[in-house]
């Protein structure tokens, strides 16, 4: 099975922080997402990376900043913390295949509050 | 653009009756479709998927069938039960940017004994 950890299930930071959230798949998979989750809201992408040093943004990224130096590792960084960034972040890989059916894998989220 | 609309929540019922969760989307191409369950303090697991018109995806007693002409992707389950209870998630891949999920707003959905 597909697993896909992220470091921290919750985390509490004060506005103004720099915040890392790390995320690990153990699947080799190419490419790795980040999104948030908001009630009513859905999922909201983030930022994505199809490959190892590559990164793409994705329909919110602004607050937000990522880097994929490991093919296994993704992580998504708050460069100065607000509070309208609490939120619950949910990291997900997925392998290349042909196609659009490759389904992506997530973890289990980190829950950040921002004081 | 790309969109899922999914059915309002939250969805309340009891054990053992039938679930139809609505979801609708608007792509341009052949999108491939999913549904995702997220149980309590968890992560998204996917719980079926559907990748051509026509096509039914099934899993633990769900279903759904890739409706192009009505572009909808209805998942329903005969009969509930209380470990039923998560939120589910409409999504669909993006043609022409296959890495990408596009998702609903999600449905709660709570199954009473």
């Amino acid at each position: 099975d597909v697993k896909v950890t992220q470091s921290s299930r919750y985390l509490v930071k004060r506005t103004g922080e720099k915040v890392f959230l790390e995320c690990v798949q153990d699947m080799d998979h190419e490419n790795m997402f980040w999104y948030r989750q908001d009630p009513g809201l859905g999922l909201r992408l983030i930022y994505f990376s199809y490959d190892v040093k590559m990164k793409e943004k994705g329909d919110i990224p602004e607050g937000y900043s990522v880097s994929r130096e490991k093919k296994e590792r993704f992580s998504l960084i708050l460069e100065s913390a607000s509070t309208n960034q609490t939120s619950m972040y949910l990291c997900a890989s997925r392998m290349t295949g042909t196609g659009s059916n490759q389904p992506q894998h997530f973890g289990d989220g980190t829950r950040l509050s921002i004081l | 653009g790309n969109s899922v609309t999914q059915m309002e929540g939250p969805v309340t019922l009891s054990e053992e009756a039938f679930l139809t969760i609505n979801c609708t989307y608007t792509a341009t191409g052949y999108p491939s479709l999913f549904w995702y369950v997220q149980y309590p303090g968890e992560g998204l697991q996917l719980l079926l998927k559907a990748t051509k018109a026509d096509d039914k995806g099934s899993n633990k007693g769900f279903e759904a069938t890739y409706r192009k002409e009505t572009t909808s992707f209805h998942l329903e389950k005969g009969s509930v039960q209380v470990s039923d209870s998560a939120v589910y998630f409409c999504a669909l891949s993006r043609p022409g940017s296959a890495r990408q999920l596009t998702f609903g707003s999600g449905t709660q959905l709570t199954v009473l004994p």
